[in-house]
């Protein structure tokens, strides 16, 4: 198994509601991170864990709150999220630090 | 910190021409040089990487030249096909720790057929 596994693919959301997204990888891979998209941008960092350890948080907002329950799952949870929120959210994974990362495919949030 | 300029934002090619992306890197401590391929509705798929102690690496009609001196890197791609149609992102990182990857902001390739 060599994918990074995201889901679900597609969320429309309330601002009241609460959410997860899910990513799971089984290539044994100990760092993962989690990247939002905006549309025609690059991808930005949101979260990093290494060794199931929250390693770096880019001042992300409280109403995302990550959560790494094992080597192979990553859970984005989402509360009270805003408008503005909507994007792609990306996981990724990699081996080490001399390799690369292998992406998901995303989940397209919409926040309404 | 780390900054990645990458240029041209946007890239039309007729199909069989060449493709070039360059980018331009900022820390000198960076040594890992990935470039990632993006198409609609989907994430960046890695296609060919670099490392500082190389100065070119070819993968059938995809090539990466490092420029260590210059801090520049390029991706080249020979004889388009409609299916390299996508928007590349090129990356740059120092290879320490959790240091993350830093992102150029992408270029849109188009190939005409």
């Amino acid at each position: 198994d060599t994918e990074v596994t995201q889901t679900p693919k597609h969320l429309v959301m309330g601002m009241t509601n609460k959410k997860s997204l899910k990513c799971e990888q089984h290539m044994g891979h100990r760092a993962m991170y989690w990247y939002k998209q905006k549309a025609k941008k690059p991808p930005e960092l949101m979260f990093v864990y290494s060794y199931e350890k929250l390693s770096i948080n880019e001042s992300v907002p409280s109403r995302f709150s990550p959560e790494c329950p094992n080597s192979s799952l990553l859970n984005l949870h989402l509360h009270a999220l805003q408008p503005e929120d909507s994007a792609l959210y990306l996981c990724a994974s990699r081996p080490d630090a001399n390799y690369g990362y292998t992406f998901g495919s995303g989940t397209r949030l919409t926040v309404v | 910190g780390e900054n990645v300029e990458q240029h041209p934002s946007t890239l039309s090619v007729q199909e069989g021409d060449s493709a070039v992306i360059k980018c331009t890197y900022s820390d000198s401590a960076s040594n890992y040089f990935p470039w990632y391929k993006q198409e609609l509705g989907k994430g960046p798929q890695l296609i060919i990487d670099i490392r500082s102690n190389v100065g070119e690496k070819k993968d059938q009609r995809i090539a990466v030249t490092l420029n260590k001196t210059a801090k520049h890197f390029s991706l080249h791609i020979t004889e388009t096909q409609p299916e390299d149609s996508a928007v590349y992102f090129c990356a740059a990182r120092a290879n320490s720790g959790n240091t993350p990857l830093v992102f150029g902001k992408g270029t849109r390739l188009s190939v005409i057929a």
